[in-house]
């Protein structure tokens, strides 16, 4: 299974609506993890079964999609969301991820 | 605390051997899937390994079947990743990860 996210890098202003996508080959039904990967730090789960948010996590970060195309919002910029983000299905082996999409801030 | 920490990393030769461990706390272990997955300097995330609760469903990625086995022991509440026979493009952080949480990652450097 190929997971293709896009875009690759993207700069946004505080208080700026974000969209990542994440497109995968074959249908991977809900099996899709967002995570949010800070250097030097453990990645993070954010979103898991592509829509339900993990506990802890801000509310302005959401998650949806089924089938082969998913995407992930983050509402409202804030500077401590710069980091790299990252699909992952787990409805095949291997688990793959997608390529990851960093986050900056203009 | 819900908590992952690895250990075992270090600078090997080519060909050499590591045993990565990772000890979970703070939440049932026997009950959650255990992963490794790894990051090559300046590249993404890539998933290596994945075990089940009771050790019944084991995978790996093509890359590393042969060369590398994942365990777990679910009396010490631990995950291990035994590293044969090294190669230069495994070079990466090690990270361990549950479906709860992951750990900070133990750097391997395979290197002459």
């Amino acid at each position: 299974i190929q997971m293709t996210q896009s875009p690759s890098s993207l700069s946004a202003s505080v208080g700026d609506r974000v969209t990542i996508t994440c497109q995968a080959s074959q249908d991977i039904r809900n099996r899709l993890n967002w995570y949010q990967h800070k250097p030097g730090k453990a990645p993070r789960y954010l979103i898991y079964d592509a829509s339900t948010l993990e506990t802890g996590v801000p509310s302005r970060f959401s998650g949806s999609g089924s089938g082969t195309d998913f995407t992930f919002t983050i509402s409202s910029l804030q500077p401590e969301d710069v980091a790299t983000y990252y699909c992952q299905q787990f409805d095949y082996v291997p688990r793959t991820f997608g390529q990851g999409t960093k986050v900056e801030i203009k | 605390e819900v908590q992952l920490v690895e250990s075992g990393g270090g600078l090997v030769k080519p060909g050499g051997s590591l045993r990565l461990s990772c000890a979970a706390s703070g939440f049932t272990f026997s009950g959650h899937v255990m992963n490794w997955v790894r990051q090559a300097p300046g590249r993404g995330l890539e998933w290596v390994s994945s075990i089940s609760g009771d050790s019944t469903y084991i995978y790996y990625i093509d890359s590393v079947k042969g060369r590398f086995t994942i365990s777990r022991d679910n009396a010490r509440s631990s995950v291990y990743l035994q590293m044969n026979d090294l190669r230069a493009e495994d070079t990466a952080m090690y990270y361990c990860a549950s479906t709860v949480t992951w750990g900070q990652g133990t750097l391997v450097t395979v290197s002459s």
